[in-house]
């Protein structure tokens, strides 16, 4: 069965510091996958996608993500992190196995609550 | 360019009250559209999706009903609300095969607190 899962539940870093969001999945098939942005009492901003072509992604706001088949791994990375930037982030895998077609088959992870210190 | 609005933004409810929330996107045509809760700390849940007018698969078994009269309107309703209906409701559209791709775009959502 397919999965996503987030690592932390909460990251703090400092403004100015690296940030690193963690995401491992499971999939049977090629799987595409994507990350999202959540400020509060929003709705979900995508901020890159991954669909089998570059291994390493660029997203907005200067995040990107690095797809390591090996590792079943699409870890989220931006080198300095900014008070703005404080929000829940979502790591989402789509796999068309299940459903094929254009139904709902997304699945997100539980998301990760990344806090900013100035 | 393409836009998603849902309302209204925020309601409170009483307990057995009906619920009516509204999505409608503009700037494209024949769009998947998809209605999502997310509860506190539980992530998104797929509540219904729709590939066409007054074509609606539900993911998840409740009180809560969609419909889709317009290419571009998702409406989600519920004849009486439930305690357990509290939570944060969004709505999303997508062009193509989900997730080949295409990715979904999200509303602001609806904050619902029933009572």
């Amino acid at each position: 069965a397919q999965s996503v899962t987030q690592l932390d539940s909460h990251v703090s870093v400092s403004e100015g510091t690296p940030v690193l969001l963690r995401c491992n999945y499971s999939s049977s098939y090629s799987p595409s996958l994507f990350w999202y942005v959540q400020h509060p009492n929003k709705g979900l901003q995508l901020l890159l996608k991954y669909t089998s072509a570059a291994t390493l992604v660029k997203g907005i706001n200067g995040f990107e993500a690095e797809f390591k088949k090996s590792e079943t791994s699409f870890h989220l990375t931006k080198p300095s992190a900014h008070m703005s930037d404080a929000a829940e982030y979502f790591c989402v895998v789509s796999d068309p196995g299940r459903y094929g077609g254009s139904q709902g088959n997304l699945i997100f992870g539980k998301g990760t609550k990344l806090s900013v210190k100035p | 360019s393409q836009t998603i609005h849902q309302w209204p933004a925020t309601l409170v409810q009483p307990v057995g009250s009906p619920l009516s929330l509204e999505c409608t996107v503009e700037g494209t045509s024949n769009p998947n559209l998809y209605w999502y809760r997310q509860a506190a700390g539980r992530g998104l849940q797929l509540l219904f999706y729709s590939v066409g007018i007054g074509q609606i698969s539900s993911e998840v078994p409740q009180n809560l009903s969609a419909s889709r009269p317009q290419d571009r309107q998702f409406i989600l309703s519920s004849k009486k609300l439930l305690l357990s209906d509290s939570g944060f409701y969004l709505c999303a559209w997508t062009i193509g095969v989900l997730g080949v791709g295409s990715p979904l775009h999200f509303g602001n959502g609806t904050r619902l607190t029933v009572t």
